[in-house]
This record gives structure tokens, C-alpha cells and sequence, in this order.
């Protein structure tokens, strides 16, 4: 069975760091796509960050050049690096298997809450 | 503000048939759908179009014409209850992956 555990969200400053981490089990990060999404409080879905088989990444608008997703094969783990955090980047983070343009995400992890206040 | 639209909410009797529409979507794109239960994270429920995953009830469908896409939902059942999310790839934005805004379904 194809499970993902976030860990790593936290109470954080505005401008601070935090790095979240998404644990696979039952199939390989390195080969498959892989996505971050979140949903601040209240509110939907949104796409945050994917990287392709391949290592490339592509980030969305609101997180570009703050956000940088990773993973590390040697613990099959997938990460998100987030650098000068911003009150609107509060929200639940989930992690999940997908992201080629044609893709759908399954499955996906149970979350972790990043709470940006000061 | 969402590139796919979705109803902000519908609503049923237990044993009726409800529709969440999703409009916007590019047409070479397929659109997959995603229930939230509260608290929970997000389900695959229906995915490229029309196909459900294992495990997922047949009384939930999903199809798709030109930029709008439906999932309907047969025989509703009070544990339906949750938000439903439409998903799909949008090139007009330089390539991103877009989610619609939701649809919470009220189960009377």
C-alpha cells in the first residue's frame, strides 16, 4: 500500500524558515512525480510545488524563489524548504504522488500545519 | 480567485442524485475530482474524466465536454458530506496545475 507521512510544520515568525518533510512508503519517490499543496484555513486547494522523475522543479508564483522542493532517495523522502515565510503562507501542507500535466494525485499524505504569525 | 469554477455548495436529500459542475478547463486537459472529508486530507474520487479508482462506490461519475466537467453523485448518502474538488493542468497560465474552489456538499 502507497502511504505518505508529513512531519516538520510549526508556529514560525514572519520571515523565518522551515523545512517539511513527506515520508514514502510502499513506492519510490525518485520515480514517480511528485507535488506539495496547501490549504490555508478555510479555503481550497492550492498547488504549490512539483518535481519531475527527471529532478526538474516548478513552483507556483506565490512561493517562487522562497519555496524549493526536493527529496532524497537514500531516505525516499520528498521535501519543501520554505525561506521567508509570510502570514499568508499559513495553511496545511499535504504532500502526494502526481504532478505530469495529465496527472491526478494519489495518494496523498495527512498534512502538516505551518502557522506563519508573530 | 480560481481558474476552474465550481458551485460554492449543493445540496440533497439522502437517495437523490446531485451534480458539481467545473468549468474552465483546457480541452486537451483531463480533470480528476477529490473529496475532503472535514479534517481529513484529500481522496481521489474520480480521475482523467470519467474513471474511478478502486475501492471508490459506483454511484459516483464523472464526465467531461469541451472546457466543463461533472461529477455526479447517485443514490447521496450521508457520509457524502465533504468538500469536492475538480483538478486539471491550465497551459493559458504558462503551465501550472489549478484546483476549482470547492463545492461543500450538504447532505439534508
Amino acid at each position: 500500500e502507497m502511504q505518505l507521512l508529513e512531519s516538520g510544520g510549526g508556529l514560525v515568525q514572519p520571515g523565518g524558515s522551515l523545512r517539511l518533510s513527506c515520508a514514502a512508503s510502499g513506492f519510490t519517490v525518485s520515480d514517480n512525480y511528485m507535488t506539495w499543496v496547501r490549504q490555508a484555513p478555510g479555503k481550497g486547494l492550492e498547488w504549490v510545488s512539483v518535481i519531475y522523475r527527471g529532478g526538474s522543479a516548478y513552483y507556483a508564483d506565490s512561493v517562487k524563489g522562497r519555496f524549493t522542493i526536493s527529496r532524497d532517495s537514500s531516505k525516499n523522502t520528498l521535501y519543501l524548504q520554505m525561506k521567508g515565510l509570510r502570514h499568508e503562507d499559513t495553511a496545511v501542507y499535504f504532500c502526494a504522488r502526481g504532478g505530469f500535466t495529465t496527472d491526478w494525485y494519489d495518494p496523498w499524505g495527512q498534512g502538516t500545519l505551518v502557522a506563519v504569525s508573530s | 480567485q480560481s481558474v476552474l469554477t465550481q458551485p460554492p455548495s449543493v445540496s440533497g436529500a439522502p437517495g437523490q442524485r446531485v451534480t458539481i459542475s467545473c468549468t474552465g478547463s483546457g480541452p486537451g486537459y483531463d480533470v480528476h475530482w477529490y473529496q475532503q472529508l472535514a479534517g481529513t486530507a484529500p481522496k481521489l474520487l474520480i480521475y482523467r474524466n470519467t474513471n474511478r479508482p478502486s475501492g471508490v462506490p459506483e454511484r459516483f461519475s464523472g464526465s467531461k465536454s469541451g472546457t466543463s466537467a461533472t461529477l455526479v453523485i447517485s443514490g447521496l448518502q450521508a457520509e457524502d458530506e465533504a468538500d469536492y474538488y475538480c483538478q486539471s493542468f491550465d497551459r493559458t497560465l504558462g503551465g501550472i496545475w489549478v484546483f476549482g474552489g470547492g463545492t461543500k456538499l450538504t447532505v439534508l
